[in-house]
């Protein structure tokens, strides 16, 4: 069981739009630290996409965007493509455990 | 281009012992933090293990607290994870990650990953 909670899957149709909940508690996101985004294909390394909350990594294309509000985080992907295909992690801090810590992870399919 | 690559993962039999490597090159390896990732077989990214950037300061994932020790050798930019008393949940792929902070920040970039198989 993740500290933070992501759904399972997710899909959309190319040129749809999609979002990713992550849902945490007053010790980790709710405490005020930042969350972070990555997307992972099978067999290759972990990319960064968003980091402190909002902010797109260079290079990453701006169909991509990020907000937290209190206990939760979501990423928005919007005119899908079917190279989005992926899983995505939220990454957080937890004060109560002193680590950092991911969610479950979310498989996007695009249809 | 900043790098990190990681070395030193195979199979092991339960209770073993192994370490992984991670050499990092592109970027002043002293200045930052390194982490540890894993992902089990089927399963979503797990946080490991941190250190400081001058190594005087470890943290642990409570699975693998008193079992797994990280350390770093700045003089040769390599990044280690000494895994003992191994059991089959620790099967993983563990990747290699520079940290911006300690607390509270991302991991960019990451190593494609080791894979470490626990099994009789």
């Amino acid at each position: 069981q993740s500290v933070l909670t992501q759904p399972p899957s997710v899909s959309g149709a190319p040129g749809q739009r999609v979002t990713i909940s992550c849902t945490g508690s007053s010790s980790n996101i709710g405490a005020g630290y930042d969350v972070h985004w990555y997307q992972h294909l099978p067999g290759t390394a972990p990319k960064l996409l968003i980091y402190r909350n909002s902010n797109r990594q260079p290079g990453v294309p701006d169909r991509f965007s990020a907000s937290k509000s209190g206990t939760s985080a979501s990423l928005a992907i919007s005119r899908l493509q079917p190279e989005d295909e992926a899983d995505y992690y939220c990454q957080s801090y937890d004060s109560s455990l002193s680590v950092s810590v991911f969610g479950g992870g979310t498989k996007l399919t695009v249809l | 281009e900043m790098q990190v690559v990681e070395s030193g993962g195979g199979l092991v039999q339960p209770g073993g012992s192994l370490r992984l490597s991670c050499s990092a090159s592109g970027f002043t390896f002293s200045n930052y933090p390194m982490h540890w990732v894993r992902q089990a077989p089927g399963k979503g990214l797990q946080y490991v293990s941190t250190v400081s950037s001058n190594g005087g300061s470890t943290y642990y994932a409570g699975s693998v607290k008193g079992r797994f020790t990280i350390s770093r050798d700045n003089s040769k930019n390599m990044l280690y994870l000494q895994m003992t008393s191994l059991r089959a949940e620790d099967t993983a792929v563990y990747y290699c990650a520079l940290g911006g902070t300690i607390i509270g920040g991302w991991f960019d970039p990451w190593g494609r990953g080791t894979l470490v198989t626990v099994s009789s």
